[in-house]
């Protein structure tokens, strides 16, 4: 099987950094993915790494390095609309694209 | 560009009853996957599809877990009948491909209660 784990909830203040940790085992890596969800919306797609590094877009840059099983998810200059659930979701090899998902990082941005 | 849409947004039926639930994913693509949230746990792949072909349905749960996507389009999960712990959030999912860095888009899920 898989694990794939988050923290459950993290609080940080408008304006600040917060960085979500995602560790994972599995068998044939092949990519990691965050996504972010409000309260009763639909998942959306916020980042993707497949090899060592940090890819950057806008505020959000997303981490990953393969041999420790690891990756994390970083939030600069936070806004209150970035309150919301953060997931990590891991793809295998020949999985034809089906995900594996941590529980959720429930983020609370405070003014 | 329409999203991937589900209907209803919310259920509540009864223990025993009957239910389906339904996913128009993007136009033009091909995998569909259908997802479930059970409350407090993680989302979990129930199975995908690629066009009107079942790929895997590794994790359905049983066989009260039906799902069908006659021509390749628009699917449906039916569930006959329910149970109290099939209670969740059902997700559904769909992408072009199924490559590395393909993104699945998602819809906002459906909320069945089962009471």
């Amino acid at each position: 099987g898989q694990n794939i784990d988050q923290p459950t909830e993290m609080t940080a203040t408008e304006g600040a950094i917060v960085q979500i940790n995602c560790t994972y085992q599995t068998s044939g890596f092949n990519g990691l993915f965050w996504y972010q969800q409000h309260a009763g919306e639909a998942p959306t797609f916020l980042s993707y790494n497949v090899l060592d590094g940090l890819e950057e877009k806008g505020r959000f840059s997303s981490f990953l390095s393969r041999s420790k099983g690891y990756s994390y998810l970083l939030l600069k200059e936070l806004q209150m609309k970035d309150s919301a659930s953060y997931l990590c979701a891991v793809k295998q090899d020949d999985s034809w694209g089906k995900l594996q998902f941590g529980a959720g990082t429930q983020v609370v941005v405070t003014p | 560009e329409a999203g991937v849409t589900q209907f209803p947004s919310h259920s509540v039926i009864e223990k025993g009853q009957t239910v389906t639930l339904r996913c128009d994913p993007i136009s033009g693509h091909d995998n569909l996957y259908w997802y479930r949230r059970v409350m407090g746990k993680e989302i979990k792949f129930l199975l995908h599809f690629v066009k009107e072909s079942k790929q895997d349905e590794s994790g359905m749960p049983n066989n009260r877990f039906l799902a069908e996507r006659t021509g390749g389009t628009y699917s449906t999960l039916k569930v006959q009948p329910a149970e109290l712990e099939d209670s969740g959030v059902y997700f559904c999912a769909s992408s072009q491909g199924t490559g590395s860095g393909t993104e699945a888009f998602f819809g906002q899920g459906t909320r069945l209660t089962v009471v």
